[in-house]
């Protein structure tokens, strides 16, 4: 089944610096890769998600690359506010209902 | 209407009770999905419901018992729990079956088996 690494765990910046979280997956027919935001005790919340026909999203402060051949894709926060601490999770799917999640970035943004 | 409930927030339960969990969603999503999550630890699929149809089952021990009464609601029958089954278990939903639409979480419910 398809397995997905990511890093760093655990991520620290000053307000205002550039966050980048990284994941691999290990199966070449994934094609749908969200990222997930997850607050203590709240839902998981979709932030930004891409398909395999495309190599690059882009939301306000957030984008997020794939690379096919490489099988990794990274999340990008610029101009990161205290509000934005929280889990990360990247996640992939083939498209079968089957989306497997990373083990998570906590990512801490420092006033 | 974009959200997708689940109640009850909170269960405690003895090894010996019998719960359900519940979730429903009314986006017309035709894929429903039950994940359990423990502290500091992503979400793990449980279950998947396409078309009120069981279509995933990620090896779950039969105490679990997931039910799909129609489009709308999910209920995850829970019975004879040990106490490292206590998690925080979601409840999610997508427009399309097998395919790559959103998943849509719920707030979960946090469950404690003493």
């Amino acid at each position: 089944g398809e397995n997905v690494e990511q890093h760093p765990s655990t991520l620290s910046v000053q307000e205002g610096d550039s966050a980048v979280i990284k994941c691999t997956y290990s199966d070449s027919a994934s094609n749908y890769f969200p990222w997930y935001k997850q607050e203590l005790g709240k839902r998981p919340q979709l932030i930004i998600d891409i398909r395999s026909n495309v190599g690059e999203k882009k939301d306000q402060r957030i984008a997020v690359t794939l690379n096919k051949t490489a099988k990794h894709f990274s999340l990008h926060i610029t101009e990161t506010q205290p509000e934005d601490s929280a889990v990360y999770f990247c996640a992939a799917s083939r498209g079968l209902n089957d989306m497997r999640f990373g083990a998570g970035t906590r990512l801490t943004v420092k006033p | 209407d974009t959200e997708v409930t689940q109640t009850p927030k909170h269960l405690v339960m003895g090894m010996t009770n019998k719960k359900s969990l519940k979730c429903e969603q009314h986006m017309g999503h035709r894929a429903m999905y039950w994940y359990k999550q423990k502290a500091k630890k992503p979400p793990e699929l449980m279950f998947v419901y396409s078309y009120e149809k069981l279509s995933i089952n990620e090896s779950v021990p039969s105490r679990f018992s997931p039910e799909c009464p129609n489009s709308s609601l999910l209920n995850l029958h829970l019975h004879a729990l040990q106490p490292e089954d206590s998690a925080l278990y979601l409840c999610a939903s997508s427009s399309r079956a097998g395919g790559t639409d959103t998943q849509y979480f719920g707030p979960g419910t946090r469950l404690t088996v003493l």
